[in-house]
């Protein structure tokens, strides 16, 4: 596609609830980053793929946080038993390469009620 | 660990008035600064680069590594540069991640 597809768009889950966002980077794209942005934060790094190998979770505030990218393309970001503080934007971003400029996607609004 | 810091997070201007964006960073070694920006219902997008000293859309950035700091400046603010504003930061030794401030939301006024 034209550029990095997230869906859903916007997502609301009761609290213990698991949840799996996904994104489509642009096709060709080796890196892939996930981003949580809470409200009024700037994006906080979760987790960093290049093709199906993830090469840093550091940033992955929990073990209820994983995230897979089997094929090397669409990645999933799951997020088992969510909890309220988990309420946030999920940014996901791609590019060429790991030193390339980034493409961000339009991000998924998780909502934890 | 890198740390960046937007002190601002609003500003507000009139249209015509110059503008300057605070960045500053924490880290000893050389990094790689940028600024994203945000406009309304858009997604976050690069506005420029450091390494790249150009000017986009009238705004440019000097990195001094004296002050630390990667401050966006444009002599003349229009109404469309109103937008949230995020300076990141990207070292070698930390893989590819991008370290964002809190970002500034830039109001320009009629």
């Amino acid at each position: 596609g034209a550029g990095v597809s997230q869906s859903p768009r916007y997502k609301v889950a009761k609290r213990g609830q698991d949840v799996a966002l996904r994104c489509d980077p642009i096709s060709g794209h080796v890196s892939l980053f996930w981003y949580q942005q809470a409200l009024g934060q700037g994006p906080e790094f979760l987790t960093y793929f290049q093709n199906e190998a993830q090469l840093d979770k550091s940033g992955l505030p929990s073990d209820r946080f994983f995230a897979e990218r089997p094929e090397g393309s669409v990645s999933t970001l799951k997020i088992q038993r969510t909890q309220q503080e988990d309420s946030a934007v999920y940014l996901c971003a791609s590019s060429l390469s790991g030193r390339s400029g980034y493409t961000f996607g339009s991000g998924t609004r998780l909502t934890v009620v | 660990a890198q740390r960046v810091t937007q002190p601002e997070k609003l500003l507000s201007v009139f249209k015509g008035a110059p503008v300057e964006l605070k960045c500053n960073y924490s880290y000893s070694g050389s990094p790689e600064l940028f600024w994203y920006v945000q406009y309304s219902r858009q997604r976050l997008q690069l506005l420029l680069r450091h390494i790249s000293r150009e000017s986009i859309k009238g705004f440019t950035a000097d990195l001094n590594k004296g002050e630390t700091s990667f401050h966006l400046k444009k002599p003349f603010a229009q109404e469309e540069d109103s937008a949230m504003y995020y300076c990141a930061l990207r070292v070698g030794n930390a893989g590819n991640m991008l370290t964002f401030g809190g970002g500034t939301r830039l109001m320009v006024k009629p």
